[in-house]
């Protein structure tokens, strides 16, 4: 069965940092793009990250870039974002998704990161 | 940044009604647009890619037209499942951009 399955998600003071994790079962990630997309409360879907199948190439939202960082393990099929710098409007809930050349056909069920003191 | 303009915000329509949701974008990206459906609390369901292609597993009610800047997702006889909000994508460029959203009601 094809599964994405994130963690890491949590409450977290502003200025903190929050490592999420995406564990992919059911197709190796080595041949795909993979991404991250939030959702904060109330507002739309904002594409996060994305990462080319050997890491060689990042693509970061302007809103996260230079405090977010993407990341990948392809011999253990997992992906990361590691979170820097928080603050309230990074407060979302997470997807992970796999990313074809014209969408994102594979999601997780999303992981929740809430930065409040 | 490609900007994606949907509309309406919120539609509201019966079972059995045919609707259309518009996605404008700002600079022409080909065919290069997607479709969502979003349910409270749950992942986007990818519905369409490449502008008209259904994803497999999606029901024939619904198609997506369009290219260059102006796109249509219909739903042909609306259900009661079919309550949600939808949203485009825009996949041409980086960074990847949504529209704000269509929130569809059933009355």
């Amino acid at each position: 069965e094809v599964q994405l399955v994130e963690s890491g998600g949590g409450l977290v003071q502003p200025g903190g940092s929050l490592s999420l994790s995406c564990a992919v079962s059911g197709f190796t990630i080595t041949n795909h793009y993979m991404s991250w997309v939030r959702h904060a409360p109330g507002k739309g879907l904002e594409w996060v990250a994305d990462i080319k199948e050997d890491g060689s190439a990042k693509h970061h939202a302007d809103s996260v870039r230079g405090r977010f960082t993407i990341s990948r393990d392809n011999t253990k099929n997992l992906l990361y974002l590691q979170m820097n710098s928080l603050r309230a409007d990074d407060t979302a809930v997470y997807y992970c998704a796999r990313k074809l050349r014209h969408n994102m056909d594979i999601w997780g069920q999303g992981t929740t990161v809430t930065v409040s003191s | 940044d490609i900007q994606l303009a949907q509309s309406p915000s919120f539609l509201s329509a019966s079972i059995g009604d045919r609707v259309t949701i518009t996605c404008r974008a700002s600079q022409d990206i080909s065919r290069y647009l997607a479709w969502y459906q979003q349910k409270p609390g749950k992942a986007p369901k990818p519905l369409i890619y490449a502008a008209s292609t259904l994803q497999s597993g999606v029901p024939s009610r619904f198609s997506g037209s369009g290219s260059g800047t102006d796109f249509t997702l219909t739903l042909s006889s609306l259900q009661p499942e079919d309550s949600a909000t939808y949203y485009c994508q825009q996949v041409d460029s980086y960074p990847i951009t949504f529209g704000q959203g269509t929130r569809l009601e059933i009355k």
